[in-house]
């Protein structure tokens, strides 16, 4: 089953809202998760760190203000779209791997959140 | 980071095996080579990873090249369930996991 878990599956926004996006770990505690960005027909892209207990360490280009992360507990992280607009219309998708295991173990993914902003 | 290069698409009839191949001649001593693939509308699944030897699962086979540089991930009968964008990643830092998605090969299984 499900190690990783999103909510919601997806969701529709007006233009100018917010959007909070949960990344749950069900069986492990978690004190780095990533979340990740996919548009139609594109690959995924790494968007930011979550480092449970500190700042999010985020990759080059995208806007920290605008995709709010919050990695309060060892099992949840979420990030949050601020004033969504039509082109923050994507697949955001999260994973995280259980700590203490063998290195570069595998990561496990979510389900995945589909945003569309109207 | 260290690039790998996928031919983008790849056909398969069912029950036959599939080789996908992947290129990552900048590969460090340290990388490890991941396989991820991703079903429709679904987040990405691990399938398989490894360093030098050649590795084995439930799921399917990697053959490493002796010089590392390639790799081919072996699905040793494909169905229809197979049809994904399969990802080979190389995997720079031990115990992390930001993972950096290249483009990925998308397989039709053909019934």
């Amino acid at each position: 089953g499900a190690v990783v878990s999103q909510h919601p599956s997806w969701v529709i926004c007006k233009s100018g809202t917010s959007v909070k996006i949960e990344c749950r770990s069900l069986d492990f505690q978690a004190t780095t998760m990533f979340w990740y960005r996919q548009f139609p027909k594109q690959s995924l892209m790494l968007m930011a760190t979550s480092n449970e207990g500190s700042k999010a360490t985020y990759e080059q280009g995208v806007e920290k203000d605008k995709f709010l992360i919050n990695h309060a507990s060892l099992t949840l992280s979420t990030l949050t779209v601020t004033s969504a607009h039509p082109e923050d219309s994507s697949f955001y998708i999260c994973s995280a791997s259980r700590p203490g295991g063998l290195m570069n173990t595998e990561a496990f993914f979510g389900q995945g959140t589909r945003l569309t902003v109207v | 980071d260290a690039k790998t290069t996928q031919p983008n698409s790849m056909e398969s009839n069912e029950e036959e095996p599939v080789h996908l191949p992947c290129n990552h001649s900048t590969i460090s001593g340290t990388d490890y080579i991941h396989w991820y693939r991703q079903l429709p509308s679904q987040g990405p699944e691990y399938v398989i990873h490894g360093l030098t030897s050649n590795v084995n699962n439930r799921m399917a086979s990697l053959a490493i090249a002796e010089d590392r540089k390639s790799s081919t991930l072996i699905l040793h009968r494909a169905t229809l369930r197979d049809a994904a964008v399969y990802y080979c990643i190389l995997g720079r830092q031990t115990g992390a996991n930001n993972l950096f998605f290249g483009t990925g090969t998308r397989l039709t299984v053909i019934p």
